[in-house]
């Protein structure tokens, strides 16, 4: 059974700080990853999706990288800002069940 | 601009009570889900759809039904709500995969039910 698991469960940096959020997954036969953005309230928004073919993708400050072997993702988030504050969530998609598996994300705090 | 569009955003009811969460997209994508959302469980299916008039179980589907009458529609009923069953519902469709790329998930802003 695929388990994702995200640390840590909460972070807090200044603003300017680059930071680091981590995915690990435990079964490496997945299609793709997706990382999403939550805001309180609000439903899910797609950041950014890896294909299980790709090593990364870059969307402006964010660059999210995909390392299937070991069965981890990480996001980076450049300079970060007062707006980046919110819930950030990876999740795995097997293929064959049609699934969506998602971890419990990141609640990340940007202190201006 | 709609995207994923969720109906109602708020709800209470009362435990034995039925009613129907109606998801509408407006991207002619041809798969539809519905997930629900609880503190530290994250993000789990309840049923999901391959296309119009076909529907099929996710991760925790007892004491739900669905119904995709309609392209652009998903809707998830409960017959007999259960305090089990408070929780914030999301509704997501996407496109169907070219070749071997699949594409991301759309997500509407949920649907916030309280079962008292």
């Amino acid at each position: 059974k695929q388990e994702v698991t995200q640390i840590p469960a909460a972070l807090s940096v200044p603003e300017g700080e680059n930071l680091v959020l981590n995915c690990s997954f435990t079964d490496s036969a997945i299609y793709n990853l997706q990382w999403f953005r939550q805001d309180p309230g609000k439903g899910l928004t797609s950041l950014l999706l890896i294909q299980s073919s790709q090593r990364e993708q870059t969307s402006g400050r964010l660059n999210a990288s995909l390392d299937k072997s070991s069965g981890r993702s990480t996001l980076y988030i450049a300079a970060s800002q007062p707006g980046d504050s919110a819930t950030y969530l990876c999740a795995v998609y097997g293929g064959a069940t049609n699934k969506l598996i998602f971890g419990t994300g990141t609640l990340l705090a940007v202190q201006p | 601009n709609a995207g994923v569009t969720q109906t109602p955003k708020f709800r209470v009811l009362k435990t034995g009570q039925s009613m129907t969460l109606l998801c509408a997209q407006d991207m002619n994508h041809e798969y539809m889900y519905w997930y629900r959302q609880d503190p530290g469980m994250g993000l789990r299916l309840i049923h999901y759809s391959v296309g119009e008039g076909t529907t099929a179980k996710g991760e925790v589907p007892d004491g739900y039904n669905v119904s995709r009458l309609k392209k652009q529609n998903f809707l998830l009923g409960l017959e007999s709500a259960a305090p089990s069953q408070t929780s914030v519902y999301f509704c997501a469709s996407r496109a169907m995969s070219q070749g071997a790329h699949n594409q991301p998930q759309h997500f509407g802003d949920g649907t916030r039910l309280s079962i008292l």
